[in-house]
């Protein structure tokens, strides 16, 4: 069986800080890996995700992730953030089918 | 295109109460599933469908029914509504069933239920 674990709950940074946000997962088998986003009142939209070859993945809107197989690890970073990426962000697995299983979530706020 | 979408928005229930969540998506996707969202559990996976006439469980499936008659739509009943069925509800579809397509979400159901 599959897991997700976010490790920090929330995150509060300053507009224009970079942040990370942690991701671990467990599995027996090769994964795939995603971050969605969830802006305020609506549903999730991918930002990135990683399936194979290179371990840096670069998503939507200045988001980047790295997979690091031997830390079974997956965090996600952006090097200076905006208001407007405000929102829960959520690290996902599958493997050969879609049932995706989901972490907790982060939320992200960032202040001015 | 309006991708994937779920109604309605919000639904006050009582107890023991009958209702149906829509879903509809105009991609043509064969895989949908539905989605349960709760505050520091992330989604859980409710029923999921590979294609029209073929539906399976997922991880929390007790209460709900599912049905798929056609591709588009994938509705989500609720036989009697428990308190603990109070929750966001999302509809997901994607291209295929395979791991690494991606899920386009609806923007979900807010179910209360009393």
């Amino acid at each position: 069986a599959q897991s997700v674990t976010q490790l920090d709950s929330q995150v509060p940074v300053f507009e224009e800080a970079p942040v990370e946000l942690r991701c671990n997962y467990s599995s027996s088998v090769s994964v795939y890996l995603f971050w969605y986003v969830q802006y305020p009142n609506q549903g999730l939209q991918l930002l990135l995700k990683y399936l194979s070859g290179s371990t840096l993945v670069k998503g939507i809107n200045g988001f980047e992730a790295e997979f690091n197989k031997s830390q079974t690890s997956f965090h996600l970073r952006k090097p200076s953030v905006h208001i407007s990426d405000t929102a829960e962000y959520f690290c996902a697995v599958s493997d050969y089918d879609q049932k995706l299983v989901f972490g907790q979530g982060t939320r992200l706020t960032i202040n001015p | 295109n309006a991708g994937v979408t779920q109604t309605p928005k919000f639904q006050v229930l009582k107890t023991g109460q009958s209702m149906t969540l829509q879903c509809a998506q105009d991609m043509n996707h064969e895989y949908m599933s539905w989605y349960r969202q709760d505050p520091g559990m992330g989604l859980r996976l409710i029923h999921y469908s590979v294609g029209a006439g073929i539906t399976d469980q997922g991880e929390v499936p007790n209460g709900y029914n599912v049905s798929r008659s056609t591709t588009e739509d994938f509705p989500l009943r609720l036989l009697s509504a428990a308190p603990s069925q109070t929750s966001v509800y999302f509809c997901a579809s994607s291209l295929d069933g395979t791991g690494d397509t991606e899920a386009f979400f609806g923007q979900g159901t807010r179910l209360t239920v009393v």
